[in-house]
C-alpha cells in the first residue's frame, strides 16, 4: 500500500535556526515527490518536485533532497514568514497522487 | 488566469441533505483529485480522475460520487450527508500523467450538523 509519513509533527524554531523535515514513503512505482507549503485558509502551494534518488532542488531558504526510501525538507536560516504547514506527496503509476499529515512550523524572531 | 475554482466556498448542511461540490480548471490539465483535510489528518484522497472519462477511488471514498463531467470539470456529490463529512474539501489539478505538479483550489468548508 502506498504510504507517505512525515515527522516530526510540529516543530518550533528559533529565527536563524537551521533544521530539516523529513517524509518517508513507501510507492508502487514513483512518479515524483512533492513538497507543498500550506498557509491556514488556504490550498497547498507547491514549492518542489522531485523525480529520482540523489536529486536536489533549492528555493531561498529550502532545499530539498530525494533517497530511495526518504526526502528531507532543509531549512537554512529561517525567518517568521517561513511560519506553514509543509506536505510530502507522493504519485504513483496509476497517477494517484497520496500525501502525508504535513509539519507544522513555527519559527519565532 | 483562474486556475482551479471550487464553488461554494462555505456550505452547512444538515444530517441527511445532499449537495456537490463544484470544480473547475482552466488550465487544460487531465488529471483531477478531490481530498478531504481534517485537523491532524493531513489531506486523504478521496477520488481521482487521471482523464477525462475515467474515475478511481482514493483513500476515503464511502458517502461519496464523482462525476468528470468533460476535462474542465469534477464534481463531488454528497448523497446523505453525515456529520463525519464535515471537513475541507480542495480540488487539485494536474497537467500531465507523471512528474507534474498538481495546483489546488482555495478549498470548501463544509460543515454538516
Amino acid at each position: 500500500e502506498d504510504q507517505v509519513t512525515q515527522s516530526p509533527e510540529a516543530l518550533r524554531l528559533q529565527e536563524g535556526e537551521s533544521s530539516s523535515l523529513n517524509c518517508s514513503y513507501t510507492v508502487s512505482g514513483l512518479r515524483g515527490l512533492f513538497w507543498y507549503r500550506q498557509d491556514p485558509g488556504k490550498g497547498p502551494e507547491f514549492l518542489f518536485t522531485l523525480y529520482s534518488a540523489g536529486e536536489e532542488k533549492e528555493k531561498e531558504r529550502l532545499k530539498a533532497t530525494l533517497t530511495k526510501k526518504e526526502s528531507f525538507l532543509h531549512i537554512t536560516a529561517p525567518k517568521p514568514e517561513d511560519s506553514a504547514t509543509y506536505l510530502c506527496a507522493v504519485r504513483n503509476v496509476t497517477d494517484k497522487l497520496i500525501f502525508g499529515t504535513g509539519t507544522r512550523l513555527q519559527v519565532f524572531p | 488566469n483562474a486556475g482551479v475554482t471550487q464553488t461554494p466556498k462555505f456550505q452547512v448542511l444538515k444530517t441527511g441533505q445532499s449537495m456537490t461540490l463544484q470544480c473547475a480548471q482552466d488550465m487544460n490539465h487531465n488529471s483531477m483529485y478531490w481530498y478531504r483535510q481534517d485537523p491532524g489528518m493531513g489531506l486523504r484522497l478521496i477520488y481521482y480522475s487521471a482523464s477525462e472519462g475515467t474515475t478511481d477511488k482514493g483513500e476515503v471514498p464511502n458517502g461519496y460520487n464523482v462525476s468528470r463531467l468533460n476535462k474542465r470539470e469534477f464534481s463531488l456529490r454528497l448523497e446523505s450527508a453525515a456529520p463525519s463529512q464535515t471537513s475541507v474539501y480542495f480540488c487539485a489539478s494536474s497537467p500531465l500523467r507523471g512528474n507534474t505538479e498538481a495546483f489546488f483550489g482555495q478549498g470548501t468548508r463544509l460543515t454538516v450538523v
